[in-house]
């Protein structure tokens, strides 16, 4: 069974770093793409961030460029996501998603950046 | 970037009535496109892939068509089960979501 578990979210100040991590199983995870996103209370769904099979390639929106880095270790089965200089617009609940066309979903972490 | 437009932002349909919500595409995406239903406190569920393709386990009332750079989501007969919101989703360059079909039964 496909199972994807994230981890990590929290309270964070503004300016603040914060890591996710997505714990996958059931899959080979080191042959399959990676992406994070993000939907805020009562709002749409948002890419945050996605990384190909062999982690060598990474792709980000303007919104978080240069703040978000995704990874992951494909001998542990798990991908990351390390957020920094958190704002406030950052909160969310934030998924990790299978495939380039995602298809299985992680049930979210909440992230919520306030002082 | 690709802009996807999604219509209807909300719909309420009668039970047994046939629903379609459609996304527009800024540009060519080819079949890379995906529908999702999203129910409260829940992550997406993967209903359609590569346009007309169902996913696994999803209802064969659920269908998925393509016409140039128009996609439409078809629900043949509405069940009380398929309340929820309903996003598109482009994965050609990047990934872009509609912005969301809300559907009640009225």
């Amino acid at each position: 069974e496909v199972q994807l578990v994230e981890s990590g979210g929290g309270l964070v100040q503004p300016g603040s770093p914060l890591k996710l991590s997505c714990a996958a199983s059931g899959f080979t995870f080191s042959s399959n793409w990676l992406n994070w996103i993000r939907q805020a209370p009562g709002k749409g769904l948002e890419w945050v961030a996605s990384i190909n099979p062999d982690g060598s390639s990474t792709y980000y929106p303007d919104t978080v460029k240069g703040r978000f880095v995704v990874s992951k270790d494909n001998a542990k089965n798990t991908g990351y996501l390390q957020m920094n200089n958190l704002r406030s617009e950052d909160t969310a609940m934030y998924y990790c998603a299978r495939r380039q066309l995602p298809d299985y979903w992680g049930q979210g972490v909440m992230v919520t950046v306030s002082s | 970037d690709i802009q996807m437009t999604q219509s209807p932002a909300s719909l309420s349909a009668s039970l047994e009535e046939i629903v379609t919500i459609t996304c527009q595409a800024s540009q060519d995406i080819g079949n890379w496109l995906a529908w999702y239903q999203q129910k409260p406190g829940k992550s997406p569920q993967l209903l359609i892939y590569g346009a007309t393709s169902l996913a696994d386990g999803v209802p064969s009332r659920f269908s998925g068509s393509r016409s140039g750079t128009q996609y439409s989501l078809k629900i043949s007969r509405l069940q009380v089960e398929d309340i929820g919101i309903y996003y598109c989703l482009q994965a050609y360059s990047a990934l872009t979501f509609g912005s969301g079909t809300k559907l009640e039964i009225k």
